[in-house]
């Protein structure tokens, strides 16, 4: 299975600045996921980067907030800008394996609190 | 919409004894299944994927899928107090699409 890090792994930060979320792969994949989730809830996928593409996000996600770029089949970033205490949460990054299941894998996670 | 749905628990059980955690999905479309467990404060950590009818063991771990009853369900034996976690259920529906329940908290007592 792919092995993913994540940097950094918490952060404190004021509200009105910008924090951007590094996620490395081991291993060349197609498709990144960022996930937010919120202290006893579920994940909540924020976007799905393809590398060579514009991300895909969900609704109620936009770019302007949650700009994301995937410069390589190893490497992205996820930009949560203009912080608001609403923002506190665990960011995921996450990866398909190149099996034929599609199994995800999770990153250990940036946990961010905005003040 | 595409739905998984888990109960959120907690389920508690003594140590030793067999867990059974269930999960229902909306599509019938759906190819694979995955069951995640989360340690507080901890990522999801996928243990277990089954991807056709019937029966897949790892371990203490059992995995069951129903299709006809759109139904998957995650037994575990000899649950331990390390067991003690949140489970997650998910779903690939195609399309790159990954749907995850809510997750069932489990509690094994010592």
């Amino acid at each position: 299975s792919a092995v993913i890090s994540q940097k950094p792994s918490r952060d404190i930060c004021q509200r009105g600045t910008s924090l951007t979320i590094q996620c490395q792969v081991d291993s060349q994949v197609t498709m990144m996921f960022w996930y937010r989730q919120q202290p006893g809830q579920s994940l909540t996928l924020i976007a799905t980067a393809n590398q060579g593409s514009e991300a895909t996000y969900e609704s109620g996600f936009v770019i302007d907030k949650f700009p994301i770029s995937r410069p390589n089949l190893t490497f992205s970033t996820l930009t949560v800008s203009n912080m608001s205490p609403e923002d506190s949460s665990i960011y995921l990054c996450s990866v398909h394996d190149r099996g034929p299941y599609y199994e995800q894998y999770f990153g250990p996670g940036t946990r961010l609190t905005v003040t | 919409q595409k739905e998984v749905e888990q109960n959120s628990g907690p389920l508690s059980v003594p140590e030793g004894a067999i867990a059974s955690l269930n999960c229902t999905y909306s599509d019938r479309g759906s190819q694979s299944f995955f069951w995640y467990r989360q340690y507080s404060g901890k990522s999801p950590e996928l243990i277990m994927f089954i991807y056709s009818n019937g029966d897949k063991e790892d371990g203490r771990f059992t995995a069951q899928l129903n299709k006809a009853s759109q139904y998957v369900s995650l037994l575990i034996r000899d649950s331990q107090p390390s067991d003690s976690a949140t489970y997650l259920c998910a779903v690939y529906t195609g399309g790159f699409k990954t749907i995850f329940g809510a997750g069932t908290r489990l509690f094994v007592k010592a």
